[in-house]
């Protein structure tokens, strides 16, 4: 069962564009939610997050977007840069739960 | 930046041995989690920790599956007799509060032949 869907396993843009990476979601107990960055090789690192009660929240070049009625969320990255070329993880958390509920991630490439 | 480390990066085992794969989370974090990344696959929830119980754990995280804080700075995961189907990527991860932004180890890829 796929909870947490990201649709795009890659996604190829040149450097200084917008990247924006998408992300669905099937549980409405889902309160709470991240984007992970992954390098080959190394465990998933934080980026960005946010809670169910927002719908927005920026942190430098990323920012993040949540449509709860549409259960949907993306990551947008500006200016992409050489350095955002990885595997981007959405991740979501139940209510009152601990663990996280991954999706499949998307292979961003940012093209030179 | 402090973060979570694991050893070994890497563990070859033969089918039906019990395989102990160790972490040391961030030293003032609280909650400490076990996901596996089968290859090709998403990460998946295996287990949390904390207060020296387990919080939550997935289906995924049978009788086979233990975890121990055995001191003040390890938490281990424990497979009792590994099947081929547990190869896989293994990631610690702690937090300060529950369910929140973890911080993830570098994996201990465990290969199971």
């Amino acid at each position: 069962d796929q909870q947490v869907k990201q649709n795009s396993p890659s996604l190829s843009v040149q450097e200084g564009r917008i990247s924006i990476l998408n992300c669905d979601y099937t549980n409405s107990m889902f309160d709470y939610f991240l984007w992970y960055k992954k390098y080959p090789a190394e465990g998933p690192t934080f980026l960005i997050s946010i809670s169910s009660i927002k719908d927005k929240n920026e942190d430098g070049r990323f920012t993040v977007f949540l449509n709860k009625s549409a259960k949907h969320l993306s990551l947008h990255i500006v200016p992409s840069q050489p350095g955002d070329s990885a595997v981007y993880f959405c991740a979501a958390r139940r209510g009152g739960a601990d663990g996280l509920t991954f999706g499949k991630g998307t292979h961003l490439i940012i093209q030179p | 930046e402090p973060e979570v480390t694991q050893t070994p990066s890497h563990q070859v085992t033969q089918m039906g041995q019990e395989v102990i794969l160790r972490c040391v989370p961030i030293s003032n974090h609280l909650y400490f989690y076990w996901y596996r990344q089968i290859l090709g696959q998403k990460v998946e929830f295996l287990v949390s920790f904390y207060n020296n119980e387990i919080s939550e754990k997935s289906e995924i995280f049978d009788d086979q599956f233990s975890v121990e804080r055995p001191d003040g700075s390890n938490f281990t995961l424990k497979i009792r007799s590994t099947k081929l189907e547990d190869s896989a990527m293994y990631f610690c991860a702690s937090s300060e509060v529950t369910g929140a932004r973890a911080f993830f180890g570098q994996g201990t890829r465990l290969t199971v032949v």
